[in-house]
């Protein structure tokens, strides 16, 4: 078990670029959560994977930003157009079915110039 | 809707001294409760959780939580604070399978 790992660590993208982060969760967890931090606050919900389905979103996830789990293990989390505003820490976790303990990656943190 | 309310932003205290971090939350049903701790620059890791049962939950690094449906409140203390527990802790709670709603954090720092 090595944990939930996010690449890259770090970002820094100039305004209307795209970017695309990966989340590798703990291999026998079938549960997929992304979520954004930004300074000063908690993290907030973006959405949710249930083996490759995605079945939350939250309204914070404009039609900029996608999320894909296409075989149920690894996903990506992409924002096309980025903007000064999308500058933020972006977590991934991971659980597993009949338990609700979220395990968290290091995160991926972008800076829009 | 659910939502995590921790009224402190910042606390300080002094190394060996007792420590409370409060937590209110608003949440329909019986809640799933946590408590995070996050470095600088690092994720977040779990110090503690309450499903049901005994209110009073144990975790890791000598921290505990007691569970309080009446104050729907679920604080975290630690009797003696270390130095090394100087960081940002973040209270919880989440439905069953799905999001968890997070507070906007408690720093605390450590004075020698």
């Amino acid at each position: 078990d090595t944990g939930v790992s996010q690449n890259p660590r770090h970002k820094i993208t100039k305004r209307g670029q795209n970017v695309t982060f990966r989340c590798d969760p703990i291999s026998e967890h079938n549960r997929l959560y992304w979520y954004r931090q930004t300074l000063g606050q908690g993290p907030e919900f973006l959405t949710y994977f249930q083996n490759e389905a995605q079945l939350e979103k939250s309204r914070l996830l404009s039609d900029r930003f996608s999320a894909e789990r296409p075989k149920g293990s690894f996903s990506t989390l992409e924002i096309q157009r980025t903007e000064q505003g999308d500058s933020a820490m972006y977590l991934c976790a991971s659980s597993s079915t009949g338990n609700n303990e979220q395990f968290f990656g290091p995160g991926t943190r972008l800076t829009v110039l | 809707a659910q939502s995590v309310t921790q009224p402190d932003i910042h606390i300080t205290v002094s190394e060996g001294a007792s420590l409370e971090l409060r937590c209110n939350y608003s949440y329909g049903a019986t809640p799933y409760l946590f408590w995070y701790v996050q470095s600088p620059g690092q994720g977040l890791q779990l110090l503690l959780k309450y499903f049901s049962g005994d209110t009073l939950v144990q975790g890791i690094k000598g921290f505990e939580a007691e569970f309080k449906r009446s104050q729907s409140s679920f604080n975290l203390r630690k009797p003696s604070v270390h130095w090394s527990d100087a960081a940002e802790y973040f209270c919880a709670v989440g439905p069953n399978a799905g999001k968890s709603t997070f507070g906007d954090g408690t720093t605390l720092t450590v004075k020698p």
